[in-house]
């Protein structure tokens, strides 16, 4: 089945900063991808998405890549701020099941 | 909470007990999913459902069981078989099997 591995676990980034998270699946199928957000005891949010048959999509300081021959896909977060600090999980739908495998998870922290 | 709703917020379990934790939608989305959260591992796949009256197994079913007899509802049961359930449960659905998902709020469950 479908595996995702998510780099890095933890990232600390100074305000103004990039974030580069990245993500590989297995599955070469899969042909949905998913960032989601969750802010300490909330529920994870849908922050952009993107699909197989595109290499690139932005949402104002947020864009992912997805680069389909290395089954892998980044999300890169400009002029980070203070409220971006939450965990932020990617992942990786395979085939048309509708079924999600997400990543471990990766907890931004963005310092003042 | 935004047109998922789960319940109860916090449940506490005893040894060898059954317990049923409830996810009701009211966004007509045809798939719901079970998703168990536990600290650097993720969001791990319980038991999804793309139709009312049928439902899958996903990476970790094993002690739990699940129904979906209405559009609406898919309410978890975590059996006694379940031998280490304290977790954060999470509940989704989405329109169809190549969407995102919409998170409820989630359940935190504790064995006592």
């Amino acid at each position: 089945g479908e595996n995702v591995e998510q780099h890095p676990s933890t990232l600390s980034v100074q305000e103004g900063d990039s974030a580069v998270i990245k993500c590989t699946y297995s599955d070469s199928a899969s042909n949905y991808f998913p960032w989601y957000k969750q802010e300490l005891g909330k529920r994870p949010q849908l922050i952009i998405d993107i699909r197989s048959n595109v290499g690139e999509k932005k949402d104002q300081r947020i864009a992912v890549t997805l680069n389909k021959t290395a089954k892998h896909f980044s999300l890169h977060i400009t002029e980070t701020q203070p409220e971006d600090s939450a965990v932020y999980f990617c992942a990786a739908s395979p085939g048309n099941t509708g079924k999600l495998i997400f990543g471990q998870g990766t907890t931004l922290q963005v310092k003042p | 909470d935004g047109g998922i709703t789960q319940s109860p917020k916090y449940l506490f379990r005893k040894e060898g007990q059954n317990v049923t934790l409830s996810c009701e939608q009211n966004l007509n989305h045809d798939a719901m999913y079970w998703y168990r959260q536990d600290p650097g591992q993720g969001l791990r796949l319980i038991y999804y459902s793309q139709i009312v009256n049928d439902f899958q197994k996903g990476d970790i079913a094993e002690g739990y069981s699940v129904s979906r007899e209405k559009k609406e509802s898919f309410p978890l049961t975590v059996t006694s078989a379940q031998k280490n359930p304290t977790a954060f449960y999470l509940c989704a659905s989405s329109i169809h099997t190549r969407d995102g998902y919409t998170f409820g709020s989630g359940t935190r469950l504790t064995v006592v």
